[in-house]
């Protein structure tokens, strides 16, 4: 099975702050990585897939890049409507398997 | 707009049977893959089975592969999972997601399970 290592854990950043999330994958998984947004509460949703797309309706603050088998989620300006947890999802063999969460708070 | 909507959660003893159901709209259903997607209380997020658009091809993984099973009906736009032989560390909330190209585009706003005696 693929691991998907995700860090840190949890994190806390101020308004407007770049925040960055990674996740590194056990092998090469090419480009088969998505990330996800669970706001409290509530449903996760889709904020980046193909490693590097956004997703429609999703703020331009959000990024995905990747570097072999290491991928991240950036966050240009963090606001308020940000806070939650963070997944990625490795869809390149099965069984599919995310990564264990960020937790993201505002400072 | 596309709606999944999930229905069929409740509080199961162990070692019983569960089925739940997630009626699809707003887009063509044969054309996607469907898949289940849990998330224990407090925990993060598994994987739990995909089907492809014809239904012909599903996919488990081993915490459930025997026990659960993926289906759908591409007339009724639904999907279901049956569940068998549950065990307490099935308890959690189920999401119906589409799959769209490796990733899920859309979530329904889930299902809780809950295995106790």
């Amino acid at each position: 099975d693929i691991q998907m290592t995700q860090s840190p854990a949890s994190l806390s950043a101020s308004l407007e702050e770049i925040v960055t999330i990674t996740c590194q994958a056990s092998q090469d998984i090419g480009n088969w990585l998505s990330w996800y947004q669970q706001k409290p509460g509530k449903s996760p949703q889709l904020l980046i897939y193909g490693a590097t797309s956004l997703a429609d309706g999703v703020p331009s603050r959000f990024s995905g890049s990747r570097s072999g088998t290491q991928y991240s989620l950036k966050i240009s300006r963090l606001q308020v409507e940000d806070i939650g947890i963070y997944y990625c999802l490795q869809a390149y063999s099965a069984p599919l398997t995310f990564g264990s969460g960020t937790k993201l708070e505002i400072k | 707009e596309v709606q999944l909507v999930e229905t069929g959660g409740g509080l199961v003893q162990p070692g019983r049977s569960l089925k739940l159901s997630c009626v699809a709209s707003g887009f063509t259903f044969n054309n996607y893959w469907m898949s289940w997607t849990r998330q224990a209380p407090g925990k993060g997020l598994e994987w739990v089975a995909s089907i492809t658009n014809s239904g012909g091809s599903t996919y488990y993984p081993d915490s459930v592969k025997g026990r659960f099973t993926i289906s759908r009906d591409n007339a009724q736009n639904t999907l279901y999972l049956q569940m068998n032989s549950l065990r307490s560390e099935d308890t959690a909330t189920y999401y119906c997601t589409r799959g769209t190209e490796g990733h899920f585009d859309y979530w329904g706003q889930g299902v809780m399970v809950t295995v106790s005696s």
